[in-house]
């Protein structure tokens, strides 16, 4: 099956500081990518739609200048987190579709924010 | 609107016994319905779908859901489960009939025990 790449896998920062997540489809072209927020309850949240050549659409509530999605190539996307605090520490997850409705989904992303 | 529930939590098993999880949905259009699996420290893998076609689906890892329209419901099930089945499974539910996105289940925990 198709393979998406997630990294960093793990990242602690510094209060304020900003952190960039990349996600690459390895072996398809993802038009679409999504990124998800799973919290410690384990509920997964779609936090917006990245599409490629355009602007990403975020879902209600998510901060769009707090959470940077780049979407420059087929194949890559890159989420943001700006100005980084300790409730924004979670697990993020990003994931890509095919032609044929699945989704794939990289590892993850595990932020601590100090 | 659209909506799934799962509606356990946890699910608890005997390792050979057959298993369910349950799911319910509710779109305005053609439902296309998704189950995926996150197992613990790997990333979340695509299970089965139901698009169109015959109600009962067979996906990996031997798990077969099956599509009710009148019930709105799309449960998983394996005939004998396995310990290395436990691990968090999610529904995901699309209206076919237009461009929403997947609307995700909150998630049920499966343990199998030996």
């Amino acid at each position: 099956g198709a393979v998406v790449s997630q990294h960093p896998s793990r990242v602690i920062c510094k209060s304020g500081t900003s952190v960039k997540i990349e996600c690459r489809s390895l072996d398809f072209q993802a038009t679409t990518m999504f990124w998800y927020r799973q919290f410690p309850k384990k509920s997964l949240m779609l936090m917006a739609t990245s599409n490629e050549g355009s602007k990403a659409t975020y879902e209600q509530g998510v901060e769009k200048d707090k959470f940077l999605i780049n979407h420059a190539s087929l194949t890559l996307s890159t989420l943001t987190v700006t100005s980084a605090h300790p409730e924004d520490s979670s697990f993020y997850i990003c994931s890509a579709s095919d032609r044929d409705e699945k989704l794939f989904f990289g590892s993850g992303t595990q932020l601590s924010v100090l | 609107a659209q909506s799934v529930a799962q509606p356990e939590d946890q699910v608890n098993v005997a390792e050979g016994n057959p298993l369910t999880v349950k799911c319910t949905y509710s779109v305005s259009g053609n439902p296309y319905l998704f189950w995926y699996v996150q197992y613990p420290n790997r990333g979340l893998q695509f299970l089965l779908k139901y698009i169109t076609g015959d109600n009962l689906v067979k996906g990996s890892y031997g798990f077969e859901a099956e599509f009710n329209k009148s019930q709105t419901s799309f449960h998983l099930k394996k005939p004998s489960a396995l310990v290395s089945d436990s691990a968090l499974y999610f529904c995901a539910v699309r209206d076919g009939d237009s461009n929403y996105q997947l609307i995700w289940g909150a998630g049920t925990k499966l343990i199998i025990k030996p």
